[in-house]
């Protein structure tokens, strides 16, 4: 298994411009979140989805964030417009419910930066 | 609200050391509880977990956790850690009722000199 795969693995930017995030899950899994790492405030969960439902989305800061699910395979998040304290490390993650386990795997981030 | 407090913001071991890192969290009800490192540049992996039963857990590469439920307390050990255990430690709570999210804590940066 290929595990969370995220694009891109970079992405400078510009302040005001557009930006998004991909995430595709590991296949199977059933639940999907997205988490953001800065040096300030750590890791915090952005939202989460199960079965394609946005089930908590109270962690995005505004509403120049939104995500989508469109299907159990592929994830967004996008920011629009960018802003310099958007820069952080984001990660998606991935887990199947029926396991007891609710382990999360994670994918290997998108390092954003807004210039 | 549930909350994780990591005790250490970075503890510097020489190698062959022993190593404790504190985690705490508040939540009363039944939790589950994960140790998840970062080693540089690279993304989160899971060291180790709880669910139930025997609360003297053991994951990947010698670590170990014990859950404490009456100091609300998931501490990390190793008896003797290496250079390459350099990385960022991670405590993470999440409810035992259903799929929810992980709660982390701010993480411990660990460094190991030779």
């Amino acid at each position: 298994d290929a595990g969370v795969i995220q694009s891109p693995r970079h992405e400078v930017t510009e302040m005001g411009q557009e930006v998004t995030l991909r995430c595709k899950p590991i296949s199977g899994h059933n639940s999907l979140f997205w988490y953001r790492q800065t040096m300030m405030r750590g890791l915090e969960l952005l939202i989460y989805f199960n079965n394609n439902v946005p089930i908590d989305d109270s962690g995005m800061p505004e509403d120049r964030f939104s995500a989508k699910m469109p299907n159990a395979s592929f994830s967004t998040l996008k920011i629009q417009p960018s802003e310099p304290r958007d820069s952080a490390v984001y990660f998606c993650a991935s887990s199947y419910t029926p396991m007891s386990s609710y382990e999360q795997y994670f994918g290997p981030g998108t390092r954003l930066t807004v210039t | 609200a549930q909350s994780v407090s990591q005790h250490n913001h970075h503890v510097i071991l020489s190698e062959a050391a022993s190593l404790e890192l504190g985690c705490n969290y508040s939540y009363g009800g039944t939790v589950n509880l994960f140790w998840y490192v970062q080693y540089p540049g690279q993304h989160l992996q899971l060291l180790l977990k709880y669910f139930s039963g025997d609360p003297l857990v053991k994951g990947i590469k010698g670590f170990e956790a014990e859950f404490i439920k009456s100091k609300f307390s998931f501490n990390l050990r190793k008896p003797s850690v290496q250079w390459s255990d350099t990385a960022e430690y991670f405590c993470a709570v999440t409810r035992n009722s259903g799929n929810t999210p992980l709660v982390f804590g701010k993480g411990t940066r660990l460094s190991v000199i030779a």
